[in-house]
């Protein structure tokens, strides 16, 4: 059974601080990588994705990727309260198949 | 703006009352996914649609089905709704297999 995992938490961070979420998956052969935030009763947004080993860098966010480490991670810089939600990984696995695998999410609290 | 629109927000129906659920898109995205997903877990994949053809999963019980009368719109049928099956119903769209989810506001649905 191919799996995601991550820490269910809650990770509190005060208000301007970096939030650090991980992520690790079983599958060796897995080839995209996607964070999407959850709001509590809304539905998934897709925030990054990732396909290459290193740090991608948008805004606030930054996704690294270690795929000998099978782990893929998410900062957040300046953490704001807005940012109170849980984050899904999901990764897609070896070329020519479909399907994605989620995470059951970290939540995230930002303290003001 | 470019999106994917479930109807209803929220449904309430009695056990074993036949539910539809209908999501639409305006993305014109080649895939179209149904997930399931319960509190605090991952979204479950129940089928999509490429194009097409349908893709079940191995996994989902036959009270379940799907129609996609054309691009733009996708159905979700529970034929006999049980108390497990409520559940927040996404819709997510992708322009092709392995890519990116745009995913719907989600459908909360009640079983009483």
């Amino acid at each position: 059974q191919k799996e995601v995992e991550q820490n269910s938490g809650p990770l509190s961070v005060p208000e301007g601080a970096i939030a650090s979420l991980n992520c690790t998956y079983s599958d060796r052969g897995s080839q995209s990588f996607f964070w999407y935030r959850q709001y509590s009763g809304k539905s998934p947004e897709l925030i990054m994705f990732i396909y290459s080993n290193g740090d991608k860098e948008d805004g606030r966010f930054t996704a690294q990727l270690n795929k000998a480490s099978q782990y893929v991670s998410l900062l957040i810089r300046d953490s704001q309260p807005s940012d109170s939600a849980t984050y899904l990984c999901a990764v897609k696995g070896a070329s020519g198949t479909y399907k994605y695998i989620f995470g059951t999410g970290t939540r995230l609290k930002v303290l003001a | 703006d470019a999106m994917v629109i479930q109807n209803p927000r929220y449904q309430v129906t009695q056990f074993g009352k036949p539910v539809t659920l209908s999501c639409s898109q305006t993305l014109n995205h080649n895939v179209m996914y149904w997930y399931q997903q319960k509190s605090s877990q991952a979204p479950k994949l129940l089928f999509h649609y490429y194009d097409k053809d349908f893709n079940n999963e191995a996994d989902t019980p036959d009270n379940f089905q799907s129609r996609r009368p054309n691009t733009s719109f996708c159905f979700l049928d529970i034929r006999s709704p049980g108390l497990g099956d409520a559940a927040m119903y996404l819709c997510a769209t992708s322009r092709d297999l392995g890519g990116g989810y745009t995913f719907g506001s989600g459908t909360r649905l009640t079983v009483v």
